[in-house]
């Protein structure tokens, strides 16, 4: 049973448009939730993460935000650049473990 | 401040062998996890240790297992080898255990031959 799911397995968009991945939750013991990026052959690289108290978070040209009604969160890129270029993959904990489900990824290709 | 260390980075084994990796966290991290990618499952957790102890497990059979010492290094072992174990071992690093964000390493790229 996939507890977090990343529905698109790819998208592209052009240089300075917005980008905008999307991750859906089943699990409502949740409240936890983290963005990475990730290169091939490497770890993922810590975006940007949002507690379930809140419904959005901002980090330089990353936003997070969190519907929990929907349990659903989406993370937005603006403006897109060609070296965001990567596998994005969302992340959820239930709180008091580091204990991290991932979904399947979404590759992002920004073009020139 | 130095990032999550894995070693090695590459390794291959002989089925039936068995193999130890490890995890040197960022420095006053006192929570490792352990995770492992394949391309059919994806990112899959194994294992989480805090201050020595194991918080949690993953599904994972009982040939995986794993230790953290008194300095926060940890290693992960898996004995008897099999060809499905051919992956990506990543190690996650965070200062808590519970709601903080996780850093991996660059991980370690297992094959079984």
């Amino acid at each position: 049973d996939q507890q977090v799911k990343q529905n698109s397995p790819s998208l592209s968009v052009q240089e300075g448009r917005i980008s905008i991945l999307n991750c859906d939750y089943t699990n409502s013991m949740f409240d936890y939730f983290l963005w990475y990026k990730k290169y091939p052959a490497e770890g993922p690289t810590f975006l940007i993460s949002i507690s379930s108290i809140k419904d959005k978070n901002e980090d330089g040209r990353f936003t997070v935000f969190l519907n929990k009604s929907a349990k659903h969160l989406s993370l937005h890129i603006v403006p897109s650049q060609p070296g965001d270029s990567a596998v994005y993959f969302c992340a959820a904990s239930d709180g008091g473990s580091e204990k991290l489900v991932f979904g399947k990824g979404t590759k992002l290709t920004v073009n020139p | 401040k130095a990032g999550v260390t894995q070693t090695p980075r590459y390794l291959i084994k002989t089925r039936g062998q068995q193999v130890t990796l490890s995890c040197s966290p960022i420095s006053g991290h006192r929570s490792v996890s352990w995770y492992q990618q394949t391309p059919g499952q994806g990112l899959q957790f194994l294992f989480e240790y805090f201050s020595e102890t194991q918080r949690n497990k993953g599904n994972f059979p009982g040939r995986f297992s794993g230790r953290q010492f008194s300095n926060s290094r940890s290693e992960m072992n898996v004995s008897t080898l099999e060809l499905g174990d051919s992956a990506l071992y990543l190690c996650a690093s965070s200062a808590m255990t519970g709601n903080t964000e996780a850093f991996f390493g660059q991980g370690t790229r297992l094959t079984v031959v």
